[in-house]
């Protein structure tokens, strides 16, 4: 079984400073991919970043990075230098061989001014 | 068109009815996703298309649900005689191929659906 862990179920940061959101992961599956979605209040879920299991380097867009600790089940993301229009919910998400994804509960962020 | 469209965008009906949830992917996406979101939740995987090939049904929680998808384009879930735990948001995504590992899921707003 596949199952996806969001410890966080809120966060909150100042404008311009970062932030670290956790996830965990549990999985039998030697292929896998990792993702981060952000779902702002519009409700559409964006793809920030995405990390092969394979490869051990860590996954990075432009502000958003991710550490990836393979033995540990570990997928975290950081956020730099926040803007207020990084406020949303957050879903760490699990792709393994089967066509579909396992989203964690989510992680929501308010980013304040 | 630029994005997966979905509609209605909110739906409100009885208890017992039938409901239909539509979902117009991404010109040339050959694989379609649908989901279901229920208040402070996840996203649940409820049925995949890919092209011609049979849909992967495995995620639909009960027989009340189906799903189509004409012409290799636009997607149809119906629920039929709702009940109040279907109350959610049914989101809708495409990919220009099947496998989540291969291209990036895109989702549409979804459609808030809401049982009296």
């Amino acid at each position: 079984a596949q199952t996806v862990t969001q410890s966080q179920p809120e966060m909150s940061v100042q404008e311009a400073e970062t932030v670290t959101l956790s996830c965990t992961y549990d999985t039998s599956e030697n292929n896998y991919y990792l993702f981060w979605y952000k779902q702002p209040p519009s409700r559409q879920m964006i793809l920030v970043i995405r990390q092969e299991a394979y490869k051990q380097q860590n996954a990075t867009e432009n502000r958003f990075s991710v550490n990836f600790q393979k033995a540990a089940k570990s997928f975290s993301l950081k956020i730099s230098d926040s803007q207020l229009g990084d406020t949303a919910m957050y879903f760490c998400t699990l792709g393994t061989g089967a066509n579909n994804l396992f989203f964690g509960t989510g992680t929501r962020l308010t980013v304040i001014p | 068109g630029a994005g997966v469209s979905q509609s209605p965008s909110n739906k409100v009906t009885e208890k017992g009815k039938d409901v239909e949830l539509r979902c117009d992917p991404i010109s040339g996406h050959t694989a379609l996703y649908w989901y279901r979101q229920s208040l402070g939740q996840g996203l649940e995987f409820l049925i995949y298309f890919q092209g011609n090939s049979a849909p992967d049904k495995s995620g639909l929680p009960s027989d009340r649900f189906s799903a189509e998808r004409t012409g290799g384009s636009v997607s149809t879930l119906t629920i039929q005689r709702t009940q109040q735990e279907d109350s959610a948001v049914y989101l809708c995504a495409s990919s220009s191929r099947g496998g989540y590992s291969n291209q990036p899921q895109h989702f549409g707003d979804g459609t808030r659906l809401s049982i009296l």
